[in-house]
């Protein structure tokens, strides 16, 4: 099956800085969805990216579908932007999708 | 806000003991899946349904786990026998197929002593 490898696996930050946050998969997709889970642990949606651009605040991701991979940008990080960031992709054309293991930021104060 | 509503947001049972978890998803979705996090394996796919009908639940170990939707503003997870292996947050999500990606659920955390 299709894998997903997310990286890094963890990152330390100071408020203010940017960050870029990789995701690769080894086959081709038709969505993708980039997620933080807070440290309450609700996970929440960022971005639902196919392909192409979208930016919403400070974050924006852009997927490159045809190489594989997605990356999702953090300017001027907050401590409230702590937590994990997972992509998500399906597995099959029946939208079974599957997880990375995430990359856990930690935005020191 | 649309949300995806689980119930209970935490539980604590002992081994043997059966547990229900429930799930209402965002009206109008097709697609409900069902997640168990624990630190060591990560958000496993355990089940999953369209339409209200079973497609896979291959993650799902069939001799305790079960999963059902009995109706399209529903959907149950059970555990009986529980055991303290199955202690982990359950989430569940739900989506329309190929539009605008998936909304999880607050999750369920399950405690089996």
């Amino acid at each position: 099956g299709i894998q997903v490898e997310q990286s890094p696996p963890d990152l330390i930050l100071q408020e203010g800085a940017n960050s870029t946050l990789r995701c690769n998969f080894s086959d081709s997709v038709n969505n993708l969805q980039w997620f933080h889970q807070n440290p309450w642990g609700q996970l929440i949606n960022l971005f639902y990216i196919p392909s192409g651009t979208k930016q919403n605040g400070r974050l924006s991701a852009t997927t490159v579908a045809t190489e594989r991979y997605s990356l999702l940008y953090i300017s001027s990080s907050q401590t409230t932007d702590s937590g994990v960031y997972f992509c998500a992709v399906p597995m099959n054309r029946d939208d079974k999708i599957i997880f990375g293991k995430g990359t856990r930021l930690h935005i020191l104060p | 806000d649309a949300r995806v509503t689980q119930t209970p947001r935490h539980k604590v049972t002992e081994m043997g003991q059966e547990v229900t978890m429930r799930c209402q998803p965002i009206l109008g979705h097709n697609t409900v899946f069902w997640y168990r996090q624990t630190m060591m394996q990560g958000l496993e796919l355990l089940a999953y349904f369209r339409n209200r009908a079973p497609l896979d639940d291959s993650g799902m170990p069939k001799d305790r786990f079960s999963a059902e939707m009995p109706d399209a503003t529903l959907a149950t997870l059970k555990i009986q026998p529980s055991e303290p292996r199955d202690s982990a947050v359950y989430f569940c999500a739900s989506g329309q197929q190929g539009r605008y990606g998936y909304t999880f659920g607050s999750g369920t955390r399950l405690t089996v002593v």
